[in-house]
């Protein structure tokens, strides 16, 4: 089974640290993500990669960056930390050669930016 | 952007019962997924239809598409407490992406 971990599943920072979410993934799959999700908002597309050091931004990239090292790691950062930043972050991976397009999701990360 | 879009926003309903999800997109696909969400977790994949298919079933779940209409449609047979809750549908937006809706909040009351 795919596994997809993050580092932590709560995170208390505060307003203007610079803070790193991480994200590993076991079944050497190309492609990572990165969401945010919001009561009434659903789930945004922050970043993805679609391949070492490669990264697209998503639909609400303003405020964060990401680094992809290594195929199995996806990180994503918070260069200054502000208040409507606080949310449920979800990291999820793909497989390009997969049949179908199944995303595998991380168990979440709720940051809390005071 | 937003392609899928669900209704009922939240239902609620006795154990025992079906439930229904429906989920509406904008643009053609090649296939369609259902996932779930447990509260405060991440998101679990269902079942995916393909454009070609107007049904299909896995286990409890049966979910038809009907692409003239651009909806989906999620039941749930013989609902259990562990069925509570989020469903989102997702469609593929380029490449890689996957568009989600916003989910259904599904509760079973027992």
């Amino acid at each position: 089974d795919v596994k997809v971990t993050q580092s932590s599943r709560y995170l208390v920072k505060r307003t203007g640290e610079k803070v790193f979410l991480e994200c590993v993934q076991d079944m050497d799959h190309e492609n990572m993500f990165w969401y945010r999700q919001d009561p009434g908002l659903g789930l945004r597309l922050i970043y993805f990669s679609y391949d070492v050091k490669m990264k697209e931004k998503g639909d609400i990239p303003e405020g964060y960056s990401v680094s992809r090292e290594k195929k199995e790691r996806f990180s994503l950062i918070l260069e200054s930390a502000s208040t409507n930043q606080t949310s449920m972050y979800l990291c999820a991976s793909m497989s390009w050669t997969s049949s179908t397009d199944t995303q595998y999701f991380g168990p979440g990360t709720r940051l809390t930016v005071l | 952007s937003q392609q899928g879009e669900e209704d009922p926003q939240a239902l609620s309903i006795q154990e025992g019962e079906n439930a229904t999800m429906n989920c509406s997109y904008k643009t053609s696909i090649n296939n369609l997924q259902w996932y779930r969400q447990n509260s405060g977790r991440g998101l679990v994949h269902l079942i995916l239809i393909r454009s070609n298919e107007r049904e299909k079933h896995s286990g409890r779940l049966r979910v038809t598409l009907d692409t003239s209409k651009k909806s989906s449609s999620l039941l749930i047979t013989a609902s259990r407490a562990a069925d509570t809750a989020s469903y989102f549908c997702a469609t593929r937006e380029g490449a890689q992406k996957l568009v989600f809706g916003q989910g259904t909040r599904l509760t079973i009351n027992p």
